[in-house]
């Protein structure tokens, strides 16, 4: 069946590095979209990507979709210790524009101080 | 406006009992769909509701069902507990336009003992 994969699982930076954390599709997605989850919190949406090889920005984030549509990737520059959670991609399921999401495994993020 | 509220916030069970919980959406989303958040298996997809119409179901037993009433609030029922329904049960809600992000509430941690 589709699936979403997401890599590294756990990411440990020091307060100031950069962090990166990458999904890939097993099929093509007509959008992706990324959640950020605080630790005891609840997922909350960031930002939805659209067309290939799409690339938005978000202060110190930096969200790109693959040219091919099934793959994408977050970019956080300069981490801070707020950054602190775990990210997830999402893609509809086959054509699906519902509430119908398959979810990466995440990467939860750690920053040192 | 208010968020997607869930009810109870947590519950204990023990095997075999039968569980409902409960999600009113943001006002003016009738899409509610739920979500099981384990550690092992990630967020999951149980299902999702529209104007009362079950739209999408997951590869989960018939053990877990749910319904949407005509103001959008939507109940989900969990019989037969079984110790591996231990997990956060999260539901979301969005508007009817097309890839519309998720509004997730806090979630109901369901313990079975």
């Amino acid at each position: 069946g589709q699936q979403v994969m997401q890599i590294p699982q756990y990411q440990h930076v020091q307060e100031g590095e950069d962090f990166t954390t990458y999904c890939n599709s097993s099929t093509t997605l007509s959008n992706i979209q990324w959640y950020k989850q605080r630790p005891g919190g609840h997922p909350v949406f960031l930002i939805q990507l659209v067309k290939s090889g799409e690339v938005k920005k978000q202060k110190r984030l930096t969200f790109q979709f693959g040219e091919a549509k099934k793959n994408s990737s977050l970019h956080i520059t300069a981490t801070q210790t707020t950054d602190v959670g775990t990210y997830f991609c999402a893609g509809p399921a086959g054509s699906s524009n519902t509430g119908k999401l398959i979810f990466g495994q995440g990467t939860t993020l750690q920053v040192k101080p | 406006k208010a968020g997607v509220t869930q009810t109870p916030r947590y519950l204990i069970k023990t095997r075999g009992q039968q569980v409902t919980l409960s999600c009113s959406p943001i006002s003016g989303h009738r899409s509610v769909s739920w979500y099981q958040q384990t550690p092992g298996q990630g967020l999951q997809f149980l299902f999702e509701y529209f104007s009362e119409t079950q739209r999408n179901k997951g590869n989960f037993p018939g053990r877990f069902s749910g319904r949407q009433f005509s103001n959008s609030r939507s109940e989900m029922n969990v019989s037969t507990l079984e110790l591996g329904d231990s997990a956060l049960y999260l539901c979301a809600s969005s508007p009817v336009s097309e890839r519309s992000p998720l509004h997730f509430g806090n979630g109901t941690r369901l313990t079975v003992t």
